[in-house]
């Protein structure tokens, strides 16, 4: 079955300390994308992807920090200079950045931040 | 900047017919989608529009006015498990999706 992963669902971390949230796809999809989901608010692109080595910042960029050594992973480390970090965050992916294509969610992590 | 307006909330009834209209304004644009998402869940794509005009996918249909900025989704034959948000996001001129905040919608029996 192709399709994004994200792990885990739930996680829990203390203030300070850095997180990595996972995310890969077998869908052999060029771009990849992480966004932040607030309550009443609309998703806001953190960081994204559109090749392998290469990413791009997103609207808040700050206080996270991604990689993207292999097509199909692009992990997300939130750091402790991230002033609000609880939130649901998406990844997604589309076949290619550079194109109206249809984005593909994984099923999203959300992390509270004690 | 950047705006995308949709209503926060709106409640149908089972069985019924309901549109959630969203409003944009983007730097360029090159398309409109829409997403349902379920509390909790991953955003599920519904639709895409980039040509004015109704586009009819089953119970599901969308509506695009470029000139207006303008789009609609149309639900028809309301059902219980069509509770939940729905997520406007136009595309500017760089491919970016630009998301609005959704409409929660609620269904009534």
């Amino acid at each position: 079955d192709g399709g994004i992963t994200q792990s885990p669902k739930y996680l829990f971390r203390k203030e300070g300390q850095n997180v990595t949230l996972s995310c890969e796809q077998n869908l052999n999809h060029d771009a990849m994308y992480w966004y932040r989901q607030d309550p009443g608010q609309g998703l806001r692109l953190i960081y994204y992807s559109q090749i392998v080595n290469d990413f791009q910042k997103g609207d808040i960029a700050e206080g996270y920090s991604v990689s993207r050594e292999k097509k199909e992973s692009f992990p997300l480390t939130v750091t402790s200079a991230q002033k609000n970090p609880t939130a649901f965050y998406l990844c997604a992916s589309s076949i290619s950045g550079d194109n109206y294509n249809e984005q593909f969610f994984g099923p999203g992590t959300r992390l509270t931040v004690l | 900047g950047q705006n995308i307006d949709q209503p926060t909330e709106m409640t149908a009834t089972e069985g019924a017919i309901v549109q959630i209209n969203c409003t944009y304004q983007t730097s360029g644009f090159n398309g409109l989608f829409w997403y349902q998402q379920h509390a909790g869940e991953a955003p599920t794509f519904l639709s895409y529009n980039v040509l004015d005009g109704l586009e009819e996918k089953g119970r599901f249909s969308s509506f695009l006015s470029r000139s207006k900025g303008y789009s609609y989704l149309l639900l028809k034959e309301l059902q219980m498990k069509d509770s939940a948000s729905y997520l406007c996001a136009p595309v500017d001129s760089n491919y970016q999706l630009i998301w609005g905040a959704g409409t929660k919608l609620i269904i009534k029996p």
